[in-house]
């Protein structure tokens, strides 16, 4: 199976409700960092969570990592318009072609 | 703030020909890292690079690729003979001191190989 899955896919909230993302990740992990994309340009980081770590906020931003279920959330509170993108995991550890790992992203659409 | 830049911004080049894209690091940052996004298609991992060398390399980076930091600051990634298959929008990023820190990408170069 594939490394880097992120759930749900797409995602469609209405301004001011919060969204949930989910990433889980098959390899041991130094740390795991959080990007959005907004269509067709760059990765803006967002957050990032230390494998000793298991809650950190930013914000609007609050980012969760249990490392026994290999699995990372992303939580962005209130949402606005602003936030419609595309929201990406990258996993960092293990070595070669799995040392650094994207999810598969979530494209969130927040409606005015 | 500091941001990592990338040039061109787009690239189109016949297939067979040689393409070098340029990234530009955050002046203090030490590792640098390629990565690839085929059009729809998740973000993947090309080579991470410190100390003039490639540190992590994935299956993608075969001898077609080569990294190098020719003058002390452009980071450049070179594809030796482009293939089809090599459109993509390509990343460059950089991390400070730690290895393990945040990576912070550039805009990213759009490779269109016809």
């Amino acid at each position: 199976s594939q490394q880097g899955e992120e759930d749900p896919q797409a995602l469609s909230i209405q301004e001011g409700e919060n969204a949930t993302m989910n990433c889980s990740y098959k390899t041991s992990i130094n740390n795991l960092q959080w990007y959005r994309q907004n269509s067709g340009r760059g990765l803006v980081h967002l957050i990032l969570i230390r494998s000793n770590e298991r809650e950190k906020h930013s914000g609007r931003l609050r980012v969760t990592l249990d490392t026994s279920k290999k699995s990372s959330s992303l939580l962005i509170t209130a949402s606005r318009a602003a936030d419609t993108a595309s929201y990406f995991c990258l996993a960092s550890g293990g070595s070669g072609t799995y040392k650094y790992i994207f999810g598969t992203g979530t494209r969130l659409k927040v409606l005015a | 703030e500091p941001e990592v830049t990338q040039t061109p911004s787009h690239q189109v080049t016949q297939m067979g020909q040689e393409v070098i894209l340029r990234c530009v690091p955050i002046s203090n940052h030490l590792y640098f890292y390629w990565y690839r996004q085929i059009l729809g298609q998740k973000v993947e991992f090309l080579v991470s690079f410190y100390n003039n060398e490639i540190s992590e390399k994935s299956e993608i980076f075969d001898d077609q690729f080569s990294v190098e930091r020719p003058d002390g600051s452009n980071f450049t990634l070179k594809i030796r003979s482009t293939k089809l298959e090599d459109s993509a929008m390509y990343f460059c990023a950089t991390t400070g001191t730690g290895g393990t820190d945040t990576q912070y990408f550039g805009p990213g170069t759009r490779l269109t190989v016809l």
